[in-house]
């Protein structure tokens, strides 16, 4: 089945704990992303990359890294999670390079919190 | 800066009804896509818009974009429950920026 999967779904954890939310999609997709979801504010993009070891910041990546060793994987890593970091977060891809548009297919959700 | 304004961002309506959502985005773009979340889940894509005069169409949904007025609008015919979910637009200038959404509840 072609999918997005994050783990993990849900985490709690505390300010300054260093923490890492896997992200991999199995259709070949060049083109992959991360977006935290608040109320009241919609998506907003934290990072993207468009192909291996090719990334760029979105609108919100203070606080934030991530890398892209592999096609299909790309982890977002929180060094130093502070509470304003607590909050819904999608992992998404898409074809991209091979097209001409964008159509992104979208992980499940992390749910975090920073205490 | 892209900035992307969906209108209304709460939307209450009976069943049966005709319904419109804006999105009206700030600089030029000729991709938009629509996206339903439906509440705890995930962001399901709808519609794809690729240039100036596109629409598509599924089910009681369609979907147009106006390149020239920056305007891309959904609209819902004949409006059912089943339809009750949060609507999201999305441009594309590169950086993909979405809409704050409108939160969509069908009254039976």
């Amino acid at each position: 089945e072609a999918q997005v999967t994050q783990n993990p779904r849900y985490l709690i954890t505390v300010t300054g704990k260093k923490l890492t939310v896997t992200c991999s999609q199995n259709m070949n997709h060049e083109y992959m992303s991360w977006y935290r979801q608040d109320p009241g504010l919609g998506l907003r993009q934290i990072y993207y990359s468009m192909n291996v070891e090719v990334t760029d910041k979105g609108d919100v990546p203070e606080g934030y890294k991530v890398s892209r060793k592999e096609k299909r994987n790309f982890p977002l890593i929180l060094e130093s999670p502070s509470p304003n970091q607590t909050s819904l977060y999608f992992c998404a891809s898409s074809l991209w390079a091979s097209v001409t548009y964008n159509e992104q297919f979208f992980g499940p959700g992390t749910r975090l919190t920073v205490l | 800066e892209l900035k992307v304004e969906q209108n209304p961002l709460f939307l209450s309506m009976q069943e049966g009804k005709n319904y419109t959502i804006y999105c009206n985005y700030s600089t030029t773009s000729d991709r938009l896509y629509w996206y339903r979340q439906d509440p705890g889940k995930s962001l399901e894509s709808l519609f794809v818009l690729l240039s100036n005069g596109a629409v598509k169409q599924e089910g009681r949904l369609m979907a147009s974009l106006d390149t020239k007025a920056r305007l891309s609008t959904l609209h819902i015919t004949a409006a059912v429950h089943d339809l009750s979910a949060t609507y999201f637009c999305a441009v594309d200038n590169d950086k993909i920026i979405f809409g704050k959404g409108t939160r969509l509840h069908i009254l039976p």
